[in-house]
């Protein structure tokens, strides 16, 4: 079954700056998408990304997807408080099953 | 309505007890997801329905755990005789369709403590 892998459980950046989060798979994604969680609440929709080389940007988000569609990157730039939470990439986990990553934690210092 | 609802959104029983929780999906949307996330986890995919059928139950962690859906809405995850392990988080999402296609949209969750 799919499995995907962010290695960055924690992330603290100072504000202004830019940074990335990684996701990796150990199949070939069909699709991946991004997620946003604040505490205590429920994931938010960021992006979803299907084809190998594939970029999208939402205001200071970019997410990319590589070529040989096995990892996704998560980039910020120039880095604010709002952009503090858990962000987590999901994918086709196979048998029907959507599957997310362990989620990185983004803190932003003033 | 504007989106996924979750109810309650925090239940604190003691062990033995059975719970019910309940979400409302978006109107309209035809799939719809249980997940469980417990400290320091990532989210556990448990159940989802395709309309009011779940082909694949394997994803409940014990037979003391069931949900069913009915009239392509409200969906409810029961636990029966809850354990100490069943505290966490369960998140509801629903999508308009099942796929890669259909981004699911989450409620807020319900935050269960078994004492």
């Amino acid at each position: 079954s799919q499995e995907l892998e962010q290695s960055l459980q924690s992330l603290i950046v100072q504000e202004g700056k830019n940074l990335t989060i990684n996701c990796t798979s150990s199949k070939t994604l069909y699709g991946l998408y991004w997620y946003k969680q604040k505490y205590g609440e429920g994931l938010i929709f960021l992006m979803m990304l299907q084809k190998g080389g594939e970029e999208k940007s939402h205001e200071k988000i970019t997410a990319k997807l590589d070529e040989k569609k096995q990892q996704s990157s998560l980039h910020i730039t120039a880095s604010q408080p709002s952009h503090a939470g858990i962000y987590l990439c999901g994918a086709d986990g196979g048998a029907q099953k959507l599957v997310f990553g362990q989620g990185t934690r983004l803190t932003i210092n003033p | 309505g504007a989106g996924v609802s979750q109810s309650p959104s925090n239940k604190v029983t003691e062990k033995g007890k059975d719970v019910e929780l309940r979400c409302d999906p978006i109107s309209g949307h035809t799939a719809l997801y249980w997940y469980r996330q417990s400290l320091g986890q990532g989210l556990e995919f448990l159940i989802y329905f395709q309309g009011n059928s779940a082909p694949d139950k394997s994803g409940l962690p014990s037979d003391r755990f069931s949900a069913e859906r009915t009239g392509g809405s409200v969906s409810t995850l029961t636990i029966q005789r809850t354990q100490q392990e069943d505290s966490a988080v369960y998140l509801c999402a629903s999508s308009l369709e099942w796929g890669i296609n259909s981004p699911l949209h989450f409620g807020n969750g319900t935050r269960l403590t078994v004492t």
